[in-house]
Protein backbone atom coordinates (compact mmCIF):
# COMPACT_ATOMS: atom_id res chain seq x y z
CA UNK A 1 0.00 0.00 0.00
CA UNK A 2 1.47 3.39 -0.94
CA UNK A 3 2.50 5.56 1.98
CA UNK A 4 4.02 8.90 2.86
CA UNK A 5 7.57 8.55 4.17
CA UNK A 6 9.45 11.07 6.27
CA UNK A 7 13.08 11.44 7.27
CA UNK A 8 14.62 11.78 9.73
CA UNK A 9 12.38 10.17 12.32
CA UNK A 10 14.11 12.18 15.05
CA UNK A 11 16.51 15.10 14.87
CA UNK A 12 18.21 16.92 17.71
CA UNK A 13 19.67 20.33 16.94
CA UNK A 14 21.06 23.38 18.65
CA UNK A 15 19.07 26.60 18.76
CA UNK A 16 19.87 28.79 15.76
CA UNK A 17 20.78 25.90 13.47
CA UNK A 18 19.05 25.20 10.17
CA UNK A 19 16.99 22.04 9.85
CA UNK A 20 15.56 20.35 6.77
CA UNK A 21 12.82 17.77 7.16
CA UNK A 22 12.16 15.56 4.19
CA UNK A 23 9.05 13.88 2.91
CA UNK A 24 8.23 11.62 0.00
CA UNK A 25 4.49 11.93 -0.67
CA UNK A 26 2.44 9.25 -2.37
CA UNK A 27 3.49 9.26 -6.00
CA UNK A 28 0.27 10.29 -7.76
CA UNK A 29 -0.76 12.87 -5.17
CA UNK A 30 -0.77 16.54 -6.07
CA UNK A 31 -1.42 18.39 -2.81
CA UNK A 32 1.19 18.42 -0.06
CA UNK A 33 1.03 19.64 3.51
CA UNK A 34 3.06 20.15 6.64
CA UNK A 35 1.51 20.02 10.09
CA UNK A 36 3.11 20.23 13.48
CA UNK A 37 2.16 18.84 16.87
CA UNK A 38 3.81 20.21 19.97
CA UNK A 39 3.96 17.48 22.59
CA UNK A 40 0.52 16.77 24.02
CA UNK A 41 -1.17 19.49 22.00
CA UNK A 42 -3.32 19.71 18.90
CA UNK A 43 -2.21 19.09 15.35
CA UNK A 44 -1.65 22.49 13.72
CA UNK A 45 -1.66 23.30 10.03
CA UNK A 46 1.51 24.95 8.73
CA UNK A 47 1.34 25.07 4.96
CA UNK A 48 -0.18 23.54 1.85
CA UNK A 49 1.54 23.27 -1.52
CA UNK A 50 0.10 22.68 -4.97
CA UNK A 51 1.40 23.13 -8.48
CA UNK A 52 4.85 24.08 -7.21
CA UNK A 53 3.71 26.91 -5.01
CA UNK A 54 2.30 27.56 -1.57
CA UNK A 55 -1.51 27.48 -1.56
CA UNK A 56 -2.13 28.42 2.03
CA UNK A 57 -0.06 29.02 5.13
CA UNK A 58 -0.87 29.60 8.74
CA UNK A 59 0.45 32.38 10.95
CA UNK A 60 2.85 29.84 12.43
CA UNK A 61 4.57 29.58 9.04
CA UNK A 62 6.66 32.75 9.29
CA UNK A 63 9.78 33.80 7.43
CA UNK A 64 11.84 31.19 9.27
CA UNK A 65 9.99 28.44 7.42
CA UNK A 66 10.15 27.49 3.77
CA UNK A 67 9.00 24.56 1.66
CA UNK A 68 10.33 23.19 -1.56
CA UNK A 69 9.71 20.41 -4.00
CA UNK A 70 13.20 20.08 -5.42
CA UNK A 71 12.44 17.15 -7.68
CA UNK A 72 9.53 14.96 -8.67
CA UNK A 73 9.38 13.04 -5.43
CA UNK A 74 10.62 14.99 -2.41
CA UNK A 75 8.85 17.71 -0.43
CA UNK A 76 10.95 19.48 2.18
CA UNK A 77 10.36 21.78 5.12
CA UNK A 78 13.25 24.04 6.09
CA UNK A 79 13.54 25.94 9.34
CA UNK A 80 16.31 28.51 8.92
CA UNK A 81 17.19 29.32 12.50
CA UNK A 82 15.53 27.00 14.97
CA UNK A 83 14.09 28.20 18.25
CA UNK A 84 13.30 26.20 21.36
CA UNK A 85 9.59 26.50 20.62
CA UNK A 86 10.08 24.76 17.27
CA UNK A 87 10.47 21.50 19.16
CA UNK A 88 7.57 19.39 17.95
CA UNK A 89 6.53 16.47 15.81
CA UNK A 90 6.26 17.54 12.18
CA UNK A 91 3.90 15.60 9.94
CA UNK A 92 3.91 15.61 6.19
CA UNK A 93 0.70 14.72 4.37
CA UNK A 94 -0.47 14.39 0.80
CA UNK A 95 -3.76 14.23 -1.03
CA UNK A 96 -4.75 13.11 -4.50
CA UNK A 97 -6.67 15.21 -7.00
CA UNK A 98 -9.84 13.70 -5.58
CA UNK A 99 -12.34 16.49 -5.37
CA UNK A 100 -14.05 17.06 -2.07
CA UNK A 101 -13.52 13.77 -0.26
CA UNK A 102 -10.53 15.44 1.23
CA UNK A 103 -8.70 12.58 2.89
CA UNK A 104 -5.09 13.33 3.78
CA UNK A 105 -2.48 10.60 4.08
CA UNK A 106 0.06 11.29 6.79
CA UNK A 107 3.62 10.18 7.29
CA UNK A 108 4.92 8.82 10.59
CA UNK A 109 6.31 12.20 11.54
CA UNK A 110 9.72 13.72 12.24
CA UNK A 111 10.40 14.61 15.85
CA UNK A 112 12.47 17.77 16.15
CA UNK A 113 14.16 18.57 19.45
CA UNK A 114 15.80 21.99 19.74
CA UNK A 115 18.26 22.39 22.61
CA UNK B 1 -13.48 30.11 9.86
CA UNK B 2 -13.57 26.39 10.44
CA UNK B 3 -13.20 24.91 13.90
CA UNK B 4 -13.58 21.55 15.62
CA UNK B 5 -14.39 20.97 19.27
CA UNK B 6 -13.82 17.61 20.92
CA UNK B 7 -14.48 16.42 24.41
CA UNK B 8 -11.50 16.79 26.70
CA UNK B 9 -9.61 13.74 27.81
CA UNK B 10 -8.29 11.56 29.04
CA UNK B 11 -11.20 9.19 28.78
CA UNK B 12 -10.63 6.02 30.79
CA UNK B 13 -12.84 2.98 30.24
CA UNK B 14 -12.80 -0.69 31.06
CA UNK B 15 -12.48 -3.27 28.32
CA UNK B 16 -15.81 -4.05 26.59
CA UNK B 17 -17.36 -0.74 27.66
CA UNK B 18 -19.31 1.46 25.23
CA UNK B 19 -17.40 4.45 23.88
CA UNK B 20 -18.60 7.85 22.76
CA UNK B 21 -16.22 10.70 21.94
CA UNK B 22 -18.11 13.88 21.11
CA UNK B 23 -17.12 16.12 18.23
CA UNK B 24 -18.88 19.26 16.99
CA UNK B 25 -17.80 21.61 14.27
CA UNK B 26 -18.35 24.98 12.68
CA UNK B 27 -17.67 25.37 9.00
CA UNK B 28 -18.63 27.22 5.89
CA UNK B 29 -19.96 25.14 3.06
CA UNK B 30 -20.20 21.36 3.24
CA UNK B 31 -16.97 19.89 4.53
CA UNK B 32 -15.97 16.27 4.78
CA UNK B 33 -15.53 14.97 8.32
CA UNK B 34 -12.87 12.61 9.59
CA UNK B 35 -11.66 10.72 12.62
CA UNK B 36 -7.92 10.12 12.76
CA UNK B 37 -6.21 7.93 15.35
CA UNK B 38 -2.69 8.23 16.73
CA UNK B 39 -1.33 5.16 18.49
CA UNK B 40 1.55 5.68 20.92
CA UNK B 41 4.72 6.65 19.09
CA UNK B 42 3.08 6.59 15.67
CA UNK B 43 1.71 9.01 13.10
CA UNK B 44 -1.86 9.87 12.22
CA UNK B 45 -3.98 7.22 10.58
CA UNK B 46 -7.38 7.74 9.06
CA UNK B 47 -9.95 5.80 11.07
CA UNK B 48 -13.12 6.73 9.19
CA UNK B 49 -14.71 9.51 7.21
CA UNK B 50 -18.03 10.86 5.95
CA UNK B 51 -18.38 13.20 3.02
CA UNK B 52 -21.98 14.41 3.26
CA UNK B 53 -24.86 14.81 5.67
CA UNK B 54 -26.32 11.58 7.11
CA UNK B 55 -23.38 9.52 5.86
CA UNK B 56 -22.06 7.02 8.38
CA UNK B 57 -18.36 6.22 8.40
CA UNK B 58 -17.28 2.94 9.95
CA UNK B 59 -14.08 0.98 10.47
CA UNK B 60 -12.71 -1.51 13.03
CA UNK B 61 -16.00 -1.42 14.97
CA UNK B 62 -15.98 2.38 15.22
CA UNK B 63 -18.81 4.45 13.74
CA UNK B 64 -19.63 8.12 13.30
CA UNK B 65 -22.58 9.78 11.57
CA UNK B 66 -22.38 13.17 9.87
CA UNK B 67 -25.19 15.18 11.49
CA UNK B 68 -25.68 18.49 9.75
CA UNK B 69 -28.57 19.57 11.97
CA UNK B 70 -26.47 19.30 15.12
CA UNK B 71 -23.10 19.93 13.39
CA UNK B 72 -21.74 16.83 15.05
CA UNK B 73 -19.68 13.76 14.18
CA UNK B 74 -19.53 11.74 17.40
CA UNK B 75 -17.33 8.65 17.45
CA UNK B 76 -18.82 5.47 18.93
CA UNK B 77 -17.78 1.89 19.52
CA UNK B 78 -19.89 -0.75 21.17
CA UNK B 79 -17.15 -2.70 22.94
CA UNK B 80 -13.67 -1.25 23.31
CA UNK B 81 -10.44 -3.21 23.60
CA UNK B 82 -7.12 -2.42 25.27
CA UNK B 83 -5.64 -2.07 21.78
CA UNK B 84 -7.97 0.89 21.13
CA UNK B 85 -5.95 2.99 23.57
CA UNK B 86 -4.77 5.96 21.51
CA UNK B 87 -5.42 9.62 20.82
CA UNK B 88 -8.41 10.30 18.58
CA UNK B 89 -8.67 13.44 16.48
CA UNK B 90 -11.81 14.75 14.84
CA UNK B 91 -11.13 16.82 11.72
CA UNK B 92 -12.91 18.57 8.90
CA UNK B 93 -11.80 19.53 5.44
CA UNK B 94 -13.07 21.05 2.25
CA UNK B 95 -11.04 19.21 -0.33
CA UNK B 96 -8.70 20.62 -2.95
CA UNK B 97 -5.74 22.54 -1.57
CA UNK B 98 -7.50 23.07 1.76
CA UNK B 99 -5.87 21.34 4.64
CA UNK B 100 -7.72 19.73 7.50
CA UNK B 101 -8.75 21.50 10.67
CA UNK B 102 -8.19 19.27 13.69
CA UNK B 103 -9.72 19.16 17.11
CA UNK B 104 -7.41 19.03 20.13
CA UNK B 105 -7.56 15.27 20.34
CA UNK B 106 -9.01 12.95 22.98
CA UNK B 107 -6.72 10.54 24.77
CA UNK B 108 -8.50 7.22 25.27
CA UNK B 109 -7.21 4.75 27.85
CA UNK B 110 -8.73 1.27 27.99
CA UNK B 111 -7.99 -0.76 31.10
CA UNK B 112 -8.16 -4.58 31.11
Amino acid sequence: EPEVTQTPSHQVTQMGQEVILRCVPISNHLYFYWYRQILGQKVEFLVSFYNNEISEKSEIFDDQFSVERPDGSNFTLKIRSTKLEDSAMYFCASRSLDGRTGELFFGEGSRLTVL
Amino acid sequence: GNSVTQMEGPVTLSEEAFLTINCTYTATGYPSLFWYVQYPGEGLQLLLKATKADDKGSNKGFEATYRKETTSFHLEKGSVQVSDSAVYFCALGGGGADGLTFGKGTHLIIQP
